[in-house]
């Protein structure tokens, strides 16, 4: 059974840096593109960030662009983001969810409870 | 403003059907297959109900099916139940900075 889990999520002041894990198990991770979306309370889904499989692409969203980081270590099955600059607008639940192809576009058919971070100072 | 447009509510009663768009543009919707539709009930992570515009994944009822013309993509729901309120997103692949585009999403309600 796929499984991912989140975790890092919390309280941090505007300007300061988080970095969110998401840990995953069940299948095999290498072998899939990663993605993060995120949603803030009471609005709908954003697309934040994806790695390709085998870690030779990132992508991000013109609104986290240069501020967050996007990596993954396949040896231990974890995806992680790196957040930086945080904004008041970055509060949100992060989820972390599994592509279904090795890259962005085949559907996101794992996911993650979500970790929630706050802005706030 | 969301990248793709949705409206924001749809309602049905149960046993009819229903359809949600999902408008985007030629560099989105209209121009790849790789249009998505997730299912989210409050508190929850979402669902992928349909990929690549008209698959189904594994396990999910055949009363979801997708389809497209142009720039909008639809997801039809069919024989409604109760269980299959709530929030509706789409999401496609778009050839430019933003690689994944969502939906603002459409809340259902079975009456």
């Amino acid at each position: 059974q796929a499984h991912l889990v989140e975790s890092g999520g919390g309280v941090v002041q505007p300007g300061r840096s988080l970095r969110l894990s998401c840990a995953a198990s069940g299948f095999t991770f290498r072998n899939h593109g990663m993605q993060w979306v995120r949603q803030a309370p009471g609005k709908g889904l954003e697309w934040v960030a994806v790695i390709y499989y085998d870690g030779s692409q990132q992508y991000y969203a013109d609104s986290v662009k240069g501020r967050f980081t996007i990596s993954r270590d396949n040896s231990k099955n974890t995806l992680y983001l790196q957040m930086s600059g945080l904004r008041a607008e970055d509060s949100a639940v992060y989820f972390c969810a599994r592509d279904q192809g090795h890259y962005h576009h085949n559907g996101m058919d794992v996911w993650g409870q979500g970790a929630t971070v706050t802005v706030s100072s | 403003q969301s990248a793709l447009t949705q409206p924001a509510s749809v309602s049905g009663s149960p046993g009819r059907s229903i359809t949600i768009s999902c408008t985007g543009t030629s560099s989105d919707v209209g121009g790849y297959n790789y249009v998505s539709w997730y299912q989210q009930h409050p508190g929850k992570a979402p669902k992928l109900i349909i990929y690549d515009v008209t698959n189904r994944p594994s396990g999910v009822s055949n009363r979801f099916s997708g389809s497209k013309s142009g720039n909008t993509a639809s997801l039809t729901i069919s024989g409604l139940q109760a269980e299959d309120e709530g929030d509706y997103y789409c999401s496609s692949y778009a050839s430019s900075t933003t690689l994944v585009v969502f939906g603002g999403g459409t809340k259902l309600t079975v009456l």
